[in-house]
């Protein structure tokens, strides 16, 4: 069964360092992963989404990529901002058609970007 | 505006008395899943829909039923709640050739 986990689980950083989220599947057959916000008793929002073909996708300040050989995936947000506070998730999508619709998700990364 | 929609969003129940949560998505998309969160738990899936007619279990499906007669509804039963179901569900969708998820508000679900 594939596991995702997320480290470190909260991360605290002063305003204008880049952040770097990380993410690990075990098993490297997977369809694509996305990267979510989450803001305290919210919904999901998506960042960023790369399919299995693709190394990495960058929407302004925010770079993923992907390498899945090794099972993992980086968040990078380049010279944070207060706003960025939030938790960070990652989801990835089983990639054999006995499990076509599933997703796992990691248990999050908590950061908080301080003034 | 492009959204997820989910109904209610807050609900206090009893144990054993049946309930459904809605689920609409105004996108034209194809894929629809229900999810769960829980503290030190994250995200699990329960149950998620290719298309109308077509649905399967995701890791937690004990207690509760789905079924996705419409392209845009995709409703949770659960036909006799206990306090182990008391969570934060949420719904999501996608068109069947990205799966990139785009996810409802959430429902904060508590069973007493």
């Amino acid at each position: 069964k594939q596991e995702v986990t997320q480290i470190p689980a909260a991360l605290s950083v002063p305003e204008g360092e880049n952040l770097v989220l990380n993410c690990s599947f075990t098993d490297s057959a997977i369809y694509n992963l996305q990267w979510f916000r989450q803001d305290p008793g919210k919904g999901l929002t998506s960042l960023l989404l790369i399919q299995s073909s693709q190394r990495e996708q960058t929407s302004g300040r925010l770079n993923a990529s992907l390498d899945k050989s090794s099972g993992r995936s980086t968040l990078y947000i380049a010279a944070s901002q207060p706003g960025d506070s939030a938790t960070y998730l990652c989801a990835v999508r089983a990639g054999t058609t006995d499990s076509w619709g599933k997703f796992q998700f990691g248990a999050g990364t908590q950061v908080v970007v301080t003034p | 505006e492009a959204q997820v929609t989910q109904n209610p969003r807050y609900l206090i129940t009893v144990t054993g008395k049946k309930l459904t949560v809605t689920c609409s998505q105004n996108m034209n998309h194809e894929y629809m899943s229900w999810y769960r969160q829980d503290p030190g738990l994250g995200l699990r899936q329960i149950y998620y829909s290719m298309n109308v007619e077509v649905t399967d279990k995701g890791d937690v499906p004990e207690g509760y039923k789905v079924s996705r007669k419409e392209k845009r509804n995709f409703p949770l039963i659960l036909e006799s709640p206990s306090p182990n179901q008391t969570s934060l569900y949420f719904c999501a969708s996608s068109f069947a050739g990205s799966y990139e998820q785009y996810f409802g508000p959430g429902t904060r679900l508590t069973v007493t």
